[in-house]
């Protein structure tokens, strides 16, 4: 059974790059589509994009110029990068397994953009 | 982009009500829809993909119905794990992947 688990700085300060990596255990890479999805406090649902195991990118539009996923086979994990944060980027970030329904998510983990 | 409106966005019920939540699309999306169920502080759930088909392990009590612009999601007798937030997913066209707002489900 797939497991996936988010990690990263939990405070982040404006301006600054938001970085996250999700862990996959019980499954490979390949050849699936990882995706990032956001929830600010107390909001609904945001998809960011995601990353296929080739390393093919899909992005959220409004947030394609601060946006970079990548996947590293060789430890079997995926990255997030958002650049130029600001408060409006404070969520709890889930990565999920798929690119069209998700059935394996993260437990997600929150990122307050704050100085 | 695809919007999608959920209605309610809250919604009051019992223990053994019929419950429908409704989800309409900006364009035809076909059956390209999905249904999540989330409880605070976890990740939402995976109930119904392809507007009608139930994700293995969802009780049958969990049903879905729709195409094109207008679909439902059906608990045909709320249990006291059902009270949740509820959200509707198109996946026809990416990017983006879009969700409704959610509607609340919540004790009477």
């Amino acid at each position: 059974q797939v497991q996936l688990q988010e990690s990263g700085p939990g405070l982040v300060r404006p301006s600054e790059t938001l970085s996250l990596t999700c862990k996959v255990s019980g499954a490979s890479i390949s050849p699936y589509y990882w995706t990032w999805i956001r929830q600010a406090p107390g909001k609904g649902l945001e998809w960011i994009g995601y990353v296929y195991h080739n390393g093919d990118t899909k992005y959220n539009l409004s947030l394609k110029s601060r946006l970079t996923m990548s996947v590293d086979t060789s430890k079997n994990d995926f990255s997030l990068k958002l650049t130029s944060t600001t408060a409006a980027d404070t969520a709890v970030y889930y990565c999920a397994r798929g690119s069209g329904n998700f059935v394996s998510w993260g437990q997600g983990t929150l990122v307050t953009v704050s100085s | 982009d695809i919007q999608m409106t959920q209605s309610p966005s809250s919604l009051s019920a019992s223990v053994g009500d019929r419950v429908t939540i409704t989800c309409r699309a900006t364009q035809s999306i076909s059956n390209f829809v999905n249904w999540y169920q989330q409880k605070p502080g976890k990740a939402p759930k995976l109930l119904i993909y392809y507007a009608s088909t139930l994700q293995t392990g969802v009780p049958s009590r969990f049903s879905g119905s729709g195409s094109g612009t207008h679909f439902t999601l059906t608990i045909s007798s709320l249990q006291p794990d059902d009270f949740a937030t509820y959200y509707c997913q198109q996946s026809y066209s990416s990017p983006p992947i879009t969700f409704g707002q959610g509607t609340r489900l919540d004790m009477k």
